[in-house]
């Protein structure tokens, strides 16, 4: 089984609005990612969580907050967004072990944000 | 910091025809990786490479990663309508930690 689940499929919010995004996977992998895609680019790194700390936040603006409360899940909570931030948000996993299966990033379907 | 070009932007072909995608890194890469994302959909992982020189085929998609480690490229044999979509490479450095760094993408569309 390789999926990664992410809810909800789409999302309207306004710019005052708090929502979150959540992720999960069942694969026993200890890396989860955080990415945005704008239409006809490429996936772009937000945040990565190794082993349910965060360890790598590719300065993305405080309002989103990512959270990993377990091995299996994760969050990104959305708090006073814009409209360029209107995007499709992927979550990622992978094992962060030793060997070659740890760079294979699983992405889940992703979620369709459109901020108001 | 690593850049990962990737051409051509688009592809449009005939059903039957071939159909190639490069990759160039300016840096050397420890492996590098293939997705497919279909309209709608999202990255779905094909293969990854990782030996200089290393050559992979899956059907008709043959994926082969350059000596230097520094390119790849991804051809397709007679194209079918379900090859459609865009084709991103994803480059690794050893002191890159968690990090791909994605190429901008080739989008392929296929004329039945």
């Amino acid at each position: 089984d390789t999926e990664v689940t992410q809810t909800p499929k789409h999302l309207v919010m306004g710019m005052t609005n708090k929502k979150s995004l959540k992720c999960e996977q069942h694969m026993g992998h200890r890396a989860m990612y955080w990415y945005k895609q704008k239409a006809k680019k490429p996936p772009e790194l937000m945040f990565v969580y190794s082993y349910e700390k965060l360890s790598i936040n590719e300065s993305v603006p405080s309002r989103f907050s990512p959270e990993c409360p377990n091995s299996s899940l994760l969050n990104l909570h959305l708090h006073a967004l814009q409209p360029e931030d209107s995007a499709l948000y992927l979550c990622a996993s992978s094992q962060p072990t030793s060997g070659l299966a740890k760079n294979i990033q699983y992405f889940g379907a992703g979620t369709r944000l459109s901020v108001l | 910091g690593q850049q990962v070009m990737q051409i051509p932007q688009y592809q449009h072909v005939q059903e039957g025809e071939d159909f190639t995608t490069y990759c160039n890194s300016s840096t050397t890469l420890s492996n590098i990786q293939w997705y497919k994302q279909r309209p709608g959909g999202h990255p779905v992982f094909l293969i990854q490479l990782v030996k200089s020189g290393e050559v992979k085929k899956q059907k008709r998609l043959t994926f082969q990663f350059g000596e230097a480690k520094k390119n790849s490229s991804l051809h397709i044999t007679a194209t079918q309508t379900t090859d459609v979509g865009t084709y991103f490479c994803a480059g690794k450095r050893e002191t890159s930690g968690s990090r791909l760094t994605f190429g901008e993408g080739t989008q392929l569309t296929v004329n039945p």
